[in-house]
């Protein structure tokens, strides 16, 4: 089972450039998210959606978009990229919350320097 | 709002020996309350869960009890191994279906031989 997959898994860019980061996952959930983990800070919330064409704000959303066109792809765009956008990012995903079924499930992270 | 506060890390022990990990929260209600470990260069992935008040969650050795009147949660193991060398994180989804998620920073577990 692939579960949650992530491209590309390191990138170095300069300031200025854009780049896509890509999320697919193939367990048909319906919720998927967008974090970054910088050292010792723990996982902030960029974007998250709860459907197909349905986006919303986290926590840190400045500087970064996403789009939902399908259930299985989630992408975060990062459009001027700046050197605060040097991170860890994690894509995540997990079943509608029906009984205890509130597990996310973590892709393997990318790993982005801004120069 | 909703918190989760983990001990400072890094937590370094020796093989063998007894791992406390502590986390508590600030929720209304009673939140699921969760355990994700986090191995070198890899994303997090569920250790544990633990969904009402004293319910014992427990996976691979390791424990964590529901407590409500303390709002902890405290992730433990009898017998650490170097293989447990990762960042441990604890969080909480709050009740009535959310599906924001509240993570701690983290806890950084090295073991030595």
């Amino acid at each position: 089972n692939a579960g949650v997959t992530q491209t590309p898994k390191f990138r170095i860019l300069k300031i200025g450039q854009s780049m896509t980061l890509q999320c697919t996952q193939d367990m048909n959930h319906n919720y998927m998210y967008w974090y970054r983990q910088d050292p010792g800070m723990g996982l902030k919330l960029i974007y998250y959606s709860v459907g197909a064409g349905i986006t919303d704000k986290g926590e840190v959303p400045n500087g970064y978009n996403v789009s939902r066109s399908t259930t299985e792809d989630f992408p975060l765009r990062l459009e001027l990229a700046a050197p605060s956008q040097t991170s860890v990012y994690f894509c995540a995903s997990r079943p509608p919350p029906t009984g205890n079924k509130n597990i996310q499930y973590f892709g393997a992270g990318t790993r982005l320097s801004v120069l | 709002g909703d918190s989760v506060t983990q001990m400072e890390g890094p937590v370094t022990l020796s093989e063998e020996a007894f791992l406390t990990i502590n986390c508590t929260y600030t929720a209304t209600g009673y939140p699921s309350l969760f355990w994700y470990v986090q191995y070198p260069g890899e994303g997090l992935q569920l250790l544990l869960k633990a969904t009402k008040a004293d319910d014992k969650g427990s996976n691979k050795g390791f424990e964590a009890t529901y407590r409500k009147e303390t709002t902890s949660f405290h992730l433990e193991k009898g017998s650490v191994q170097v293989s447990d060398s990762a960042v441990y994180f604890c969080a909480l989804v709050p009740p009535g279906g959310s599906y924001i998620p509240t993570f701690g920073r983290g806890t950084s577990l090295i073991v030595h031989p």
